[in-house]
């Protein structure tokens, strides 16, 4: 089956602690994108890559890094510069960048203490 | 600025209760419109995509239409299964792919 596997579902950690989320996806696509979801909140994007070895920041990049170094895996580190990093994080994928339907992988929510 | 708007933020229906939510939008060029479907605690689930004014998609009891402001997904006959948070997310044009998501509606069909 194709799709996108997120690992772990649930993740604690430590204040000052830098944590890497895992997302990788077997559909053979190009784009990958991660976003962070907040109660109330619309899903807001953290980066995004469109190739291997590239990425754009998006609208809440900081205290995010991200690589891009084979077309089925996007990993996302949480550093400890992030303010509030306690979240839901969504990674997707896409065929193409441009208006290409992004679908999802199932989320890991990260909980820092 | 490009913005997305879905009311309600909640809606309670009974089962077989036709009703529709809402998405407004302004955006510097439409590429697209996405419906996502969302359950508790997993990730979206793609549900549709509207290009331009005038266009509609179908699936089982959902219906999207597309005006040149707003998306409506209508529910016919909803049942307890459909209840779910309803995400509606536009591309703009010059963007390099990335969406802007509405807030969602939080959908619940009472049997």
């Amino acid at each position: 089956d194709g799709g996108i596997t997120q690992s772990p579902k649930y993740l604690f950690r430590k204040e000052g602690q830098n944590v890497t989320l895992s997302c990788e996806q077997n559909l053979n696509h190009d784009a990958m994108y991660w976003y962070r979801q907040d109660p109330g909140q619309g899903l807001r994007l953290i980066y995004y890559s469109q190739i291997v070895n590239d990425f754009q920041k998006g609208d809440i990049a900081e205290g995010y890094s991200v690589s891009r170094e084979k077309k089925e895996s996007f990993p996302l580190t949480v550093t400890s510069a992030q303010k509030n990093p306690t979240a839901f994080y969504l990674c997707a994928s896409s065929i193409g960048a441009n208006t290409d339907e992004q679908y999802f992988g199932p989320g890991t929510r990260l909980t820092v203490t | 600025e490009d913005q997305v708007t879905q009311s309600p933020e909640a809606l309670r229906l009974q089962e077989g209760e036709s009703s529709s939510l809402n998405c407004s939008y302004t955006v510097s060029g439409l590429r697209g419109l996405f419906w996502y479907r969302q359950d508790p605690g997993k990730g979206p689930e793609f549900l549709f995509t509207l290009y331009s004014a005038g266009e509609e998609k179908e699936k089982e009891r959902l219906k999207a239409t597309l005006t040149k402001k707003e998306s409506f997904l209508h529910i016919t006959a909803p049942k307890p299964e459909d209840s779910a948070t309803y995400l509606c997310a536009v591309q703009a044009g010059g963007s390099q792919g990335n969406l802007i998501f509405g807030k969602g509606t939080k959908l619940s069909v009472k049997p």
